[in-house]
């Protein structure tokens, strides 16, 4: 089956720095990629996704990247702020497993004012 | 609309004693999931279901059951929960064609 490896598992920044948080997935036939935002106490939401026909996608402060042939893909944030500080979630599916997600174990992302 | 929903927000047990965790979407999605969350961990699936009537197990389904009598909602009982159990449980249904996932608010148990 999918396996996702995310790291790192922590990240802190000073606000106003950029954060990258990178994924690698194992099955070729994945073709989906939500990015998931977890605050404190809530459930996660979804933030940002990416399907396999494109390379980037970008929302504001926020972009993925995907690469394909390397099976890894990335969520960029850009001038963070305090409120960006949350647990994020990578995760992949395909069409074979009836798109049903396999998450990264999550990334810690703490911004300092 | 409300999302998802799941109730309680918060409960207490002793070891063996039963409850079920109630989870209700109103956005006509026909996959729902049962997921459980502990530090370091990640977000681990339990049971999920693709439609009305049908239940599949997910990567750590032992001491749980699930049932899908109506497609809002998605019951999860614990038979007689142990300490391992201790954990946040989250619910998600998802959209099929957009394949994003709606995740409810969690409950959080503590098994003593």
């Amino acid at each position: 089956g999918e396996n996702v490896e995310q790291h790192p598992s922590t990240l802190s920044v000073q606000e106003g720095d950029s954060a990258v948080i990178k994924c690698t997935y194992s099955d070729s036939a994945s073709n989906y990629f939500p990015w998931y935002k977890q605050e404190l106490g809530k459930g996660p939401q979804l933030i940002i996704d990416i399907r396999s026909n494109v390379g980037e996608k970008k929302d504001q402060r926020i972009a993925v990247t995907l690469n394909k042939t390397a099976k890894h893909f990335s969520l960029h944030i850009t001038e963070t702020q305090p409120e960006d500080s949350a647990v994020y979630f990578c995760a992949a599916s395909h069409p074979g497993g009836s798109y049903i997600p396999t998450f990264g174990r999550g990334t810690s992302l703490i911004v300092h004012p | 609309n409300a999302g998802v929903t799941q109730t309680p927000k918060f409960r207490v047990l002793k070891t063996g004693q039963s409850m079920t965790l109630l989870c209700a979407q109103d956005m006509n999605h026909e996959y729902m999931y049962w997921y459980r969350q502990d530090p370091g961990m990640g977000l681990r699936l339990i049971h999920y279901s693709v439609g009305e009537g049908t239940t599949a197990k997910g990567e750590v389904p032992d001491g749980y059951n699930v049932s899908r009598l109506k497609k809002q909602n998605f019951l999860l009982g614990l038979e007689s929960a142990a300490p391992s159990q201790t954990s946040v449980y989250f619910c998600a249904s998802q959209d099929e064609g957009k394949k994003t996932q709606y995740f409810g608010p969690g409950t959080r148990l503590l098994v003593l």
